[in-house]
């Protein structure tokens, strides 16, 4: 299966971290991808991981792979107000040749001032 | 900006209307996509386009035709619709050779059908 899955929403206090996380069934190879989303505009990619590493550190953000647990999360150190977004996670299978990602349901986060 | 232009941002038609939304990469990519975002469903792929052949259409209704003249411009041509389609209408292009694929979004047509 192809089913990605993330929690629907997340609260935190501005120079907290926060941290977004996402599930996902497919253990092909394949790369995983966080984009975030501000109101009334398209995707932006962020970052992304291949599945045969465990981590992944971007300045403010880190990614962590748990292939065993099929587990992805993002880590946002020192959020902002700025930050507040959807973040989707999202797979792309290489063996199958696909070109289209699979995405989650999206985590609404709310950073508080 | 991610080089990735959609027209209009957004539109409001009625069921019996026919209209189009375009996108344009200017990336030199070769795979470009349509995407639908709802509110009651995640992020649903539409159509795939590599070196402007068609080579994914995910079941969608007739009532929905895209059109790739090159690489560089997606089209996404509108048919009788009815309420439950609108949604923002997402459109990406990737480099198109394999491999990791990235794909950039363009802000979306946020479509509504009355």
């Amino acid at each position: 299966g192809e089913d990605v899955e993330q929690s629907l929403f997340l609260s935190v206090r501005e120079g907290d971290s926060s941290v977004i996380n996402c599930t996902y069934t497919d253990s092909s190879s394949t790369y995983l991808y966080w984009y975030k989303q501000e109101p009334g505009a398209g995707l932006q990619l962020l970052t992304y991981i291949f599945s045969n590493m465990d981590m992944k550190q971007d300045q403010r953000l880190t990614v962590l792979l748990n292939k065993k647990d099929k587990h992805l999360s993002l880590r946002i150190a020192d959020t902002q107000t700025g930050d507040s977004a959807i973040y989707f996670c999202a797979e792309t299978h290489l063996d199958t040749g696909r070109r289209a990602l699979t995405f989650g349901s999206g985590t609404r986060l709310q950073v508080q001032p | 900006e991610t080089g990735v232009t959609q027209t209009p941002r957004h539109l409001v038609m009625g069921m019996t209307n026919k209209k189009s939304l375009k996108c344009e990469q200017h990336l030199g990519h070769n795979a470009m996509y349509w995407y639908k975002q709802s509110a009651k469903k995640p992020l649903e792929l539409m159509f795939v386009y590599n070196f402007k052949e068609q080579t994914e259409n995910n079941s969608v209704p007739s009532r929905f035709s895209p059109e790739c003249p090159n690489s560089s411009h997606l089209f996404l041509h509108l048919h009788t619709l009815q309420p439950e389609d609108s949604a923002l209408y997402l459109c990406a292009s990737s480099q198109g050779e394999g491999g990791q694929e990235t794909q950039y979004f363009g802000p979306g047509t946020r479509l509504l059908v009355l």
